[in-house]
């Protein structure tokens, strides 16, 4: 199994970016995928889920309304679209397999989001 | 929203030691529980699933253990390789939510 975040950037308050994360040696539409992130120093927040078929989607109170999940099943891609960013938005943003119980499986290795004018 | 509180937050000890991690939820979750290691610059890993389930490749001295809304992770004898932070997650409802980490360092 493999994870490959990619697009963290250096955005000024208010803009936007695209994070995506390439999957691979698993059955990718099998599987439910999320987001999770990590701002400097601190803990681990869950962000984003997407279900294995991209049917339905949920948010973290703190990113509803800003952030669109959304998976592309035949390209085996996953993608975080991050609109109105805030300071706090600032983090190291990872995607990460759904597995059994909820449990995040597998995770990428993260692609760094700064966001400061 | 399910919130979940380690403790505790910061544990000094040493390697042979056994350390229990506990984990609380702020109402019933059933056995949607995982338990996640994170070493400083990488991404976390998964350890254990479904309250009790090693994932494939965690060595035999981590066991989990729990239901509802009190959980524990147990390292039976620590190792140097385990001094790291480690977290538990929800799974339970939306949103998921993880505790806020205990960091194991060493004495």
């Amino acid at each position: 199994v493999q994870l490959l975040d990619s697009g963290g950037d250096l955005v000024q308050p208010g803009g936007s970016l695209r994070l995506s994360c390439a999957a691979s040696g698993f059955v990718f539409t099998d599987y439910a995928m999320s987001w999770a992130r990590q701002a400097p120093g601190k803990g681990l927040e869950w962000v984003s889920s997407i279900r294995a078929n991209g049917g339905e989607t949920y948010y973290a109170d703190s990113v509803k309304g800003r952030f669109t999940i959304s998976r592309d099943n035949f390209k085996n891609m996953l993608h975080l679209e991050m609109n109105s960013l805030r300071v706090e938005d600032t983090a190291v943003y990872y995607c990460a397999s759904v597995g059994a119980y909820g449990a995040l499986f597998y995770w990428g290795q993260g692609t760094l989001v700064t966001v400061s004018s | 929203d399910i919130q979940l509180t380690q403790s505790p937050s910061f544990l000094s000890t040493s390697v042979g030691d056994r350390v229990t991690i506990t984990c609380r939820a702020s109402q019933d979750i059933s056995n949607y529980l995982a338990w996640f290691q994170q070493k400083p610059g990488k991404a976390p890993e998964l350890l254990i699933f479904a309250t009790s389930t090693l994932q494939a490749g965690v060595p035999s001295r981590f066991s989990g253990s729990g239901s509802g809304t009190e959980f524990a992770l147990t390292i039976s004898s620590l190792q140097p390789e385990d001094f790291a932070t480690y977290y538990c997650q929800q799974a339970k409802s939306y949103p998921y939510t993880f505790g806020q980490g205990t960091k194991l360092d060493i004495k």
